[in-house]
């Protein structure tokens, strides 16, 4: 199976800072990757598919990038309802893997 | 539009067999590969499998001896069944439906989840 690894597992960050996450394949994966958003209780949200597309509704702070082995999730200007989890996710191959995720929270 | 909601017991006994249900509403279920999702508690996300409308299946190699996903297109839901559980098998269940037309591969919508503890 493909790992995902993620990075940071955890931060602290300001409403306003920009954020970036990285998530790296074990494997090239092409651009087969999404970025989904966990808040506390929820299930969660797919923000970004085939590495840097945005799904309808989510805003453009956030932004996508990378192909092959290596990926990065960027929130431009962190607002207030973005603390949360952040998972990557290979669709590339069988089994789909996730990445341990990357907790967001408030410095 | 289209909601997804779990159903099933919350509390199971070791080495019985899990059973959930997921309800399709607001929309068919035929198209679209339908999903369960695993997360244990305070830990990450585990694919399970998934069962195309159609009936066919694709189950994760860590779980496949055990797993088995169904669709009932007539009632609009699809189900899994875990047998064999452990304490390791306690999590929340999440069903979703994935979107798998190019270039958009997607988890796009999930179900609120439902938390199975195994335990005696």
């Amino acid at each position: 199976a493909i790992q995902m690894t993620q990075s940071p597992s955890s931060l602290s960050a300001s409403v306003g800072d920009r954020v970036t996450i990285t998530c790296r394949a074990s494997q090239g994966i092409r651009n087969d990757l999404g970025w989904y958003q966990q808040k506390p209780g929820k299930a969660p949200k797919a923000l970004i598919y085939g590495a840097s597309r945005l799904e309808s509704g989510v805003p453009s702070r956030f932004s996508g990038s990378g192909s092959g082995t290596d990926f990065t999730l960027t929130i431009s200007s962190l607002q207030p309802e973005d603390f949360a989890t952040y998972y990557c996710l290979q669709d590339f191959d069988y089994p789909l893997t996730f990445g341990g995720g990357t907790k967001v929270e408030i410095k | 539009q289209v909601q997804l909601q779990e159903s099933g017991p919350g509390l199971v006994k070791p080495s019985e067999t899990l059973s959930l249900t997921c309800s399709v509403s607001g929309g068919s279920i035929s198209t679209y590969y339908w999903t369960w999702i695993r997360q244990p508690p305070g830990k990450g996300l585990e694919w399970i499998g998934y069962v195309y409308y159609s009936g066919n299946t694709n189950y994760n190699p860590s779980l496949k001896s055990r797993v088995t996903i169904s669709v009932d297109t007539s009632k609009n839901q699809f189900s899994l069944k875990l047998s064999s559980v452990t304490a390791a098998d306690t999590a929340m269940y999440y069903c979703a439906r994935r979107v798998a037309t190019n270039p958009r591969y997607a988890f796009d919508i999930w179900g609120q989840g439902s938390m199975v503890t195994v335990s005696s």
